[in-house]
């Protein structure tokens, strides 16, 4: 099972907004609503954004949103600010949970 | 509160063995599936393996299977993988983290850093 495809790369300046993309296919993305975004800046642990496609864990602010149209989701970061610079990765499940390869993204 | 801590990495031979170990700090360990997810250098995440709340049930990725088991001890609030014929393609951190459902991995542990290498 491949990698979901998601660009390498996504910039805004402080106060736009971004959003990343996350390409599957109709046995993942497109099969079910189990999409999950992961935050991870350099050296630390991955942290949980997003869930079930649009859901956010407690602690998360309402900056951060998420959807999804046929075998695409993408997460929204709406007010960017310096602090949102991180890799972003996506996720999803298939049989097994796939991600896909990251997104760095700079806040210009 | 959660709070997973994982030990047991280090520098292995190809071929060599090693078992790691993640503690769990929280109350809830024996309710929750759990998971290793691990990222290679500069890559991106990977999924390893997952194991039921008592242990029964157990998944992992086709890279690694028959090669890695995933284990738990709920007594000790721990879980375990242990890594045999390690390759240098295994050269990662492996996270830990609670498995609540459909790729809902939340929190993670710091990681341990696993290095084959001859």
């Amino acid at each position: 099972q491949s990698a979901l495809t998601q660009p390498p790369s996504a910039s805004g300046s402080p106060g736009q907004s971004v959003t990343i993309s996350c390409t599957g296919s109709s046995s993942d993305v497109g099969a079910n609503n189990y999409v999950s975004w992961y935050q991870q800046y350099p050296g630390k642990a991955p942290k949980l954004v997003i869930y079930e496609v649009t859901k956010r864990p407690s602690g998360v602010p309402d900056r951060f949103s998420g959807s999804k149209s046929g075998n695409t989701a993408s997460l929204t970061v709406s007010g960017l600010q310096a602090e949102d610079e991180a890799d972003y990765y996506c996720a999803t499940y298939g049989g097994r949970t796939v991600f896909g390869g990251g997104t760095k993204l700079t806040v210009l | 509160e959660v709070q997973l801590v994982e030990s047991g990495g280090g520098l292995v031979q190809p071929g060599g063995s090693l078992r790691l170990s993640c503690v769990d700090s929280g109350f809830t360990f024996h309710n929750n599936w759990m998971a290793w997810v691990r990222q290679a250098p500069g890559k991106g995440l990977e999924w390893v393996a997952n194991i039921n709340p008592d242990g029964s049930a157990k998944n992992h990725v086709d890279s690694v299977r028959g090669r890695f088991t995933i284990s738990r001890d709920n007594a000790k609030n721990s879980l375990f993988l242990q890594m045999n014929s390690l390759r240098v393609e295994d050269t990662a951190i492996y996270y830990c983290a609670p498995d609540r459902g459909y790729n809902r991995f939340d929190p993670w542990g710091q990681g341990t850093l696993v290095t084959v290498s001859s």
